[in-house]
């Protein structure tokens, strides 16, 4: 099975701020790679699939780059309501989640 | 408007059964997507379950819960389900059906399962 891995696991941002995600996959998904937001009680929100297009509705504050195994989410300025955690996803074989990265208030 | 609406969550002992359903709305075409199953215990993080294709003909699963969920849908009915049998404590979870297609764009809204012992 393929493992994804998101560092760090808590990001404290301020807002205005960039805030650079990382994800690791064990081996290659090529630029099979989704991005997820999901704040408390809500459902994930798809931010960002085949590694850099942004889904619907997404600002362009959002952008996502890699393939292979590396990926990174940075979003250029937070904005208050960007506080949530965010997941990667590989689909590449079968479909493995990392466990998250927590964005909060510094 | 693409709109999942989930039911069928509830309480139940270990070892029993319990089937949710995801009923698509009729703002895409459920017939030309496969579906999966998406779960996530109490503050943890998200894991796939299950999907399965356009027809339901071939359909795919984690290995903790191969021979106990059954996936299919019912394309007349634009409706999706999972069958979960013999369940477990730690198959307690909230679980989201979604589109599947290059990432997961559309989920429903969520449906807890509870598992007691």
């Amino acid at each position: 099975d393929i493992v994804m891995t998101q560092s760090p696991a808590t990001l404290s941002v301020s807002p205005g701020e960039r805030a650079t995600l990382s994800c690791r996959a064990s081996q290659s998904v090529r630029s099979d790679v989704a991005w997820y937001q999901q704040k408390p009680g809500q459902a994930p929100r798809l931010i960002i699939h085949s590694a850099s297009t942004r889904a619907t509705g997404i600002p362009a504050r959002f952008s996502g780059s890699g393939s292979g195994t590396e990926f990174t989410l940075s979003i250029s300025s937070l904005q208050s309501e960007d506080f949530a955690v965010y997941y990667c996803q590989q689909y590449n074989n079968w479909k493995t989640f990392g466990p998250g990265t927590k964005v909060d208030l510094k | 408007e693409v709109q999942l609406v989930q039911s069928g969550g509830g309480l139940v002992q270990r070892g029993g059964s319990l089937r949710l359903s995801c009923a698509a709305s009729s703002g895409f075409s459920f017939t030309t997507y496969w579906m999966s199953w998406v779960r996530q215990a109490p503050g943890k993080g998200l894991e796939w379950v299950a999907n399965l294709n356009e027809d339901g003909s071939a359909t795919y699963y984690v290995d903790s819960v191969t021979g106990r969920f059954t996936i299919s849908r019912d394309n007349a009915k634009k409706t999706l389900y999972l069958q979960m049998d013999s369940l477990r404590v730690d198959d307690t979870a909230m679980y989201y059906c979604a589109r599947d297609e290059a990432g997961f764009e559309h989920w429903g809204q969520g449906a807890l399962v509870t598992v007691y012992s």
